[in-house]
């Protein structure tokens, strides 16, 4: 059993569109993260959420929006894409803040 | 603001050889450092951690020394292995935070056979 899915894994769109990007974890962990790559593959933290509450909110454009219907999931929405949105987008969680965490395997997000 | 510099950015290592990564960081209130290591098309997966009250941490082949006055900390791979070639992160947080993990910029290591 996958610990941290996402889906879909790519995701090619148009600038303009709205698009969402789901994510779940069967590891009973009360805290998850929305991290972006860049094309040269830096890691920034987006968004946390720890049991379905909003923790951080770093300073990513409100087109963005984090949702959480349970504490397994975190489901990431996009509006109005710009080019500079393409990314890989990766899902992760941990028990808590810090500690050990459990990456998805990714969603490359491509706007053209 | 850069809070994790690593380095080199990339870097060929021999098999059998050391890969030695080097990652320094400025915000003192940090006190976890673990390192993540990514394979092309995979997330990034926890490799080995410190916490700034012993100076090194060694699990297999992977050693972290960390040097708290400086404010530094590196990777050591002994034997390096083809299968170790990927990307890897440093990163750093402050303990119980909310602010998740700064990661360093990443090192792609290749081990040449």
């Amino acid at each position: 059993d996958t610990a941290v899915s996402q889906t879909p894994k790519y995701l090619v769109t148009q600038m303009g569109n709205d698009k969402s990007i789901k994510c779940e974890q069967n590891l009973g962990h009360d805290t998850m993260y929305w991290y972006k790559q860049d094309s040269k593959k830096f890691l920034k933290i987006m968004f946390s959420y720890n049991n379905k509450e909003l923790i951080i909110n770093e300073t990513v454009p409100n087109r963005f929006s984090p949702k959480s219907p349970d504490k397994a999931h975190l489901n990431l929405h996009i509006n109005s894409l710009e080019l500079g949105d393409s990314a890989v987008y990766f899902c992760a969680s941990s028990q808590d803040y810090e500690e050990k965490l459990f990456f998805g395997s990714g969603t490359q997000l491509s706007v053209l | 603001q850069q809070q994790v510099k690593q380095s080199p950015q990339s870097l060929i290592v021999q098999k059998g050889g050391i890969s030695i990564i080097n990652c320094a960081y400025e915000n003192t209130a940090f006190d976890y450092f673990p390192w993540y290591q990514q394979f092309p098309g995979k997330g990034p997966a926890l490799l080995i951690a410190i916490r700034p009250d012993v100076s090194e941490k060694k699990e297999g082949r992977f050693t972290i020394s960390f040097n708290k006055s400086a404010k530094q900390f590196s990777l050591h791979i002994m034997d390096s292995q083809p299968g170790d070639s990927a990307t890897y992160f440093c990163a750093a947080s402050r303990g119980g935070g909310a602010d998740g993990l700064t990661f360093g910029k990443g090192t792609h290591l290749i081990i040449q056979p």
